[in-house]
Order: structure tokens, then sequence, then C-alpha cells
């Protein structure tokens, strides 16, 4: 049973505009998300953060949306650049004595056109 | 500061043999992480080591992989015997003590025939 969906297994954006990435989860105990990106023939790597006491974190052009009463979360990148074009993840994990156990989504590949 | 560093990068064997896989994690990471990845999917752990002691290995096919992460750095993932739907990436991550942050490896990609 997954318990992290990315339900869009790509998305082509222009240059400039936004990337809206979206993950479902079906856990009600998740109560930490991290976005990662892949690039090919490399690990992913770390982007960005949110705890469920909190609906919005940014970092630059990134910013992650929360909204725990749909279980959803979303990542949006604002402008979007070639060079964001790879495979983004999402996961999530219940905290607890294991805070650092992810489950993750199947991933997004997304497309940034010049 | 070096990254995760994993090897083989790539590795094909015929279905029951045997394949084992090395990682070195960040200096001074305490937990470390095996993933399996199979192609459209998200990477699943199968086991997650703290200091040298397993934390989780619910994921694990005990059956037929094993792993060992000896003084507390490197680790070792082996697959005995290998079976068609072992064919995946093989990832290693590790993460600094209370960090929810993990640093992957590029993975070895096995493919079984």
């Amino acid at each position: 049973d997954q318990q992290v969906k990315q339900n869009s297994p790509s998305l082509s954006v222009q240059e400039g505009r936004i990337s809206i990435l979206n993950c479902d989860y079906t856990n009600s105990m998740f109560d930490y998300f991290l976005w990662y990106k892949k690039y090919p023939a490399e690990g992913p790597t770390f982007l960005i953060s949110i705890s469920s006491i909190k609906d919005k974190n940014e970092d630059g052009r990134f910013t992650v949306f929360l909204n725990k009463s749909a279980k959803h979360l979303s990542l949006h990148i604002v402008p979007s650049q070639p060079g964001d074009s790879a495979v983004y993840f999402c996961a999530a994990s219940a905290g607890g004595w294991n805070f650092n156990k992810f489950y993750f989504g199947s991933g997004t590949k997304l497309n940034v056109k010049p | 500061e070096a990254g995760v560093a994993q090897s083989p990068r790539y590795k094909i064997i015929e279905k029951r043999q045997s394949v084992a896989f090395w990682c070195n994690p960040i200096s001074g990471h305490a937990t470390l992480y095996w993933y399996q990845q199979i192609l459209g999917q998200g990477p699943k752990l199968l086991i997650q080591f703290q200091n040298n002691g397993v934390v989780d290995d619910s994921q694990l096919p005990k059956d037929r992989f094993s792993a060992e992460r000896l003084k507390g750095v490197d680790s070792t993932l082996k697959i005995q015997p290998a079976k068609l739907e072992d064919s995946a990436v093989y990832l290693c991550a590790s993460s600094f003590d209370g960090s929810y942050e993990q640093y992957f490896g590029p993975g070895t990609r096995l493919t079984v025939t």
C-alpha cells in the first residue's frame, strides 16, 4: 500500500512560469515532509521541508504548501528555470522514535522548456 | 565535504547469483540507510542503521537480503540468490544524528537477467 502518492508522472512548463508539483498522503500520523530533486544518474538531493505545525515554507524560488485536512502538499517553483528539469520526490515521516523513516512518492518528472 | 560513496555503479548478474554493494557514508553521519528504487517508483527503505545497530529492517526480504555496518561506518548490502524482481537502483543515504535531511549516494543500478 502506497502511503505517499504523486499522481502526475510528468509535468511540462515554460521557462519563467510557475511549476506546481502535487503530493497526497493517506497516513494521518505523518507530520514531517520533504521534497527531493533527482537528476539522472545521481542520487536525490534535499530541496525543502515542512513540518505539520506549518502550512507554508519558502526557500528562494521554492515554496511548499501543506493542507493537513486534505492530506495534500504541493511544491511551487517560481520562476521555473531549465535547470529545474529533474524528477521530484515528496517524502513523509510519522515522527516518533523513528522520525527519519520516510515514505517516498513515485516522483514527478518536471521538464522546463526554454 | 565528500558525499556518500557507493560502488559499483552498475552490476549485471544472472538470477540465482549473489551480489554485494558497498557504501561509505559522509564522515560523522551516525545513521545509514539502504533503499531500493524500482523503475517508476520512489525509493523504498530496506534497512536503517544507527551507528552499527539496526533501527529498522521491516521491509528487508531477509530470506535473500542481508546488510551489515561494521564499526559504524561503511556498510554492505548483499543479495543471495538474486531474482529478476531485484532489478533496481540501490541507494545508500546517511544523515546526522537527529536530522531529517538524508544525503544520498549516486546508487548502484542492478540488472538481473
